[in-house]
């Protein structure tokens, strides 16, 4: 089977960075993915790791080790609206897409 | 374009009856996903449809719990015999394929309570 971890609770400041790791356990693995939900809301992608580096959109980063099978997301001039939860997800074998438990992100001034 | 689209957006329903859940994916989304979350958890697969394909049906916690989709579009889920640990968000997804799964569309949720 698949297993995810990532940190429950992660809280930082209005303006810093955070990294919120994910580490998984899977077979055939094809990549890590990440979501976003606020609140009462719906996941939103976020990001796509297929190969190893880092890939950057806007505000947003995302890092893929593969051989160390760890990835996390970054976020940089954190704004208050960036308080949400965070899921990482792994595709791997003939299962979509497996989700971690999510790390739940507060900004505070 | 229009979204996924779930309904209702909220249902209270007496132990021991029986829901249906509505989805609609976006128009030419082959993939079609049903999630579970209750209160500050994370996202519990529970059925997958691909085109024409069988179902995944592994994720489905009880027999109680079934899926269809019809017309490779619209999907309802069916929770027969509803227990109070029943009671959670229940999501609706699609990609444009398993091939795409990776970047999932998600509705809004139908949010159930079984009294």
């Amino acid at each position: 089977g698949q297993s995810l971890e990532q940190p429950s609770e992660v809280t930082a400041v209005e303006g810093a960075i955070v990294q919120i790791n994910c580490t998984y356990q899977t077979s055939g693995f094809y990549g890590l993915s990440w979501y976003q939900q606020h609140d009462g809301g719906a996941p939103t992608f976020l990001s796509y790791n297929a190969l190893d580096g880092l890939e950057e959109t806007g505000r947003f980063s995302s890092f893929l080790s593969r051989s160390d099978s760890y990835g996390y997301l970054l976020l940089q001039e954190l704004q208050m609206k960036d308080s949400a939860s965070y899921f990482c997800a792994v595709r791997s074998g003939n299962t979509p897409l497996v989700f971690g438990k999510g790390t739940r992100l507060s900004v505070i001034a | 374009g229009a979204g996924v689209s779930q309904s209702p957006s909220n249902k209270v329903t007496e132990k021991g009856k029986d829901v249906e859940l509505r989805c609609d994916p976006i128009s030419g989304h082959t993939a079609l996903y049903w999630y579970r979350q209750s209160l500050g958890q994370g996202l519990e697969f529970l059925i997958y449809f691909q085109g024409n394909s069988a179902p995944d049906k592994s994720g489905l916690p009880s027999d109680r719990f079934s899926a269809e989709r019809t017309g490779g579009s619209v999907s309802t889920l069916t929770i027969q015999r509803t227990q109070q640990e029943d009671s959670a968000v229940y999501l609706c997804a699609s990609s444009l394929a398993t091939s795409g799964s990776y970047e999932q569309y998600f509705g809004p949720g139908t949010r159930l309570t079984v009294t």
